[in-house]
This record gives structure tokens, sequence and C-alpha cells, in this order.
């Protein structure tokens, strides 16, 4: 039961353009946000998150908004740079008992700038 | 310094081999996972450890033996290998913040 859902496996965009990716979630109950970004032969690295009590978080070119109405989240990316290329995951901490944090994850989109 | 480091980075092995793959953070962290990404790039927790504690502990065939000697490793260790066990491995780790912290893979083939 995929609760995390990338549905676009990959994006190209142009160098300059902003890149949009897109991120669903099924459970309502979660409240906290996360983007990673993965390069190819290394583990995810932590990009940028949001609290369920705001709709919008910025940093730098990165800016994520929170649509919970619609359940949906996305990632901009403006202006997208070639070193932007990667495979972004979408995650979730759902919550399982104390001391039992975990993050579930989406399975990712890889988003190609084309310089 | 890399925060999360796991060896070997690359692992091939035959069938029914037993192999370990070792983790260690330098973060201070209390809690460690393992995380396993399967050829279909789905990112799943297999196991976490609390200060040496297990805490989760998925649907992962009990081929599958985390170990913690201390909350600054978390060290795998899989006996009789299938090929189903190919994969990336990645270690983790988090303090008290909403931040998992991960390693940067061991690629297993078992051929």
């Amino acid at each position: 039961d995929q609760q995390v859902k990338q549905n676009s496996p990959s994006l190209s965009v142009q160098e300059g353009r902003i890149s949009i990716l897109n991120c669903d979630y099924t459970n309502s109950m979660f409240d906290y946000f996360l983007w990673y970004k993965k390069y190819p032969a290394e583990g995810p690295t932590f990009l940028i998150s949001i609290s369920s009590i705001k709709d919008k978080n910025e940093d730098g070119r990165f800016t994520v908004f929170l649509n919970k109405s619609a359940k949906h989240l996305s990632l901009h990316i403006v202006p997208s740079q070639p070193g932007d290329s990667a495979v972004y995951f979408c995650a979730a901490p759902p919550y399982s008992g104390a001391g039992s944090y975990q993050l579930t994850f989406g399975k990712g989109t890889k988003l190609s700038v084309i310089p | 310094d890399t925060a999360v480091s796991q060896t070997p980075k690359y692992l091939v092995t035959q069938m029914g081999n037993d192999k370990s793959i070792k983790c260690e953070q330098n973060l201070g962290h209390d809690t460690m996972y393992w995380y396993k990404q399967d050829s279909k790039k789905f990112l799943k927790i297999m196991f976490s450890y609390n200060n040496k504690e297990l805490i989760i502990n998925e649907t992962v065939p009990n081929r599958f033996s985390p170990k913690s000697p201390d909350k600054a490793h978390l060290n795998l260790h899989i006996n009789s290998l299938e090929l189903g066990d190919s994969a990336v491995y990645f270690c983790a780790s988090r303090h008290r913040g909403n931040t998992i912290y991960f390693g940067e893979g061991s690629w297993l083939t078992v051929v």
C-alpha cells in the first residue's frame, strides 16, 4: 500500500526554466513532508521540508507547496540548473508508535536539466 | 568526514553465501536504520534501532539480522544470500528532528 506517490518517473526541463515535481499522499494523518535528492551511486540527501501547518516553504531556488485538502505537495526549482539533475524523493513520517519514527518514500522522479 | 559511512560500497557474491555490511555514524545520533532500495527503486525501511534497541522490524526474512554493538554502529548480516537479495542497502541515522541522514549505499549483487 503506497502512502506516498510520485506518479511521474521522469521529467526533463531546460536550464533556467522551472522544474515542478509532484507528490501525492493518501494518509491524512501525515503532518510533515520532506524532499530528498539523490545522485547516482550516492545516498539520498535532505533537500527541504514542510510542516502541515504551512502551505509553503522556501529555501533559495527550492520551494515546496502543500495542499492539504488535495493531499498534494510539489517541489519547485527555479531556475533549474544542470547540477539539479538527480532523482527526487518525496517522503513522510507515518506515526506508528513512540520511538518508531521512520520515513515512507515515494518512488522518486528523475529530473534531467538540459543545458 | 563522512557522517554516515557504510562498507563495502560494492559487493558481488554467490548465492548461499553469508555477508555483512557495516555502518557507522559520527553524528552522535540515537537512532539508526537500514533501508533497502530494490529493483523497482522503492526505498523501504527494514530495521531501526534506538540506543542499541531494536524498534522497527519490518517484514524481512530472518536471514537478515541487524546488530548494534553501540549506538554509533548498526551492521547488517545476511545469511544464505538469494538472488532476490540483490539491491542497494542504505544505512541512515537520526537524532531528534525529522530529518533522516543516509549513507552512500551498499550495492549488493548476488550471482
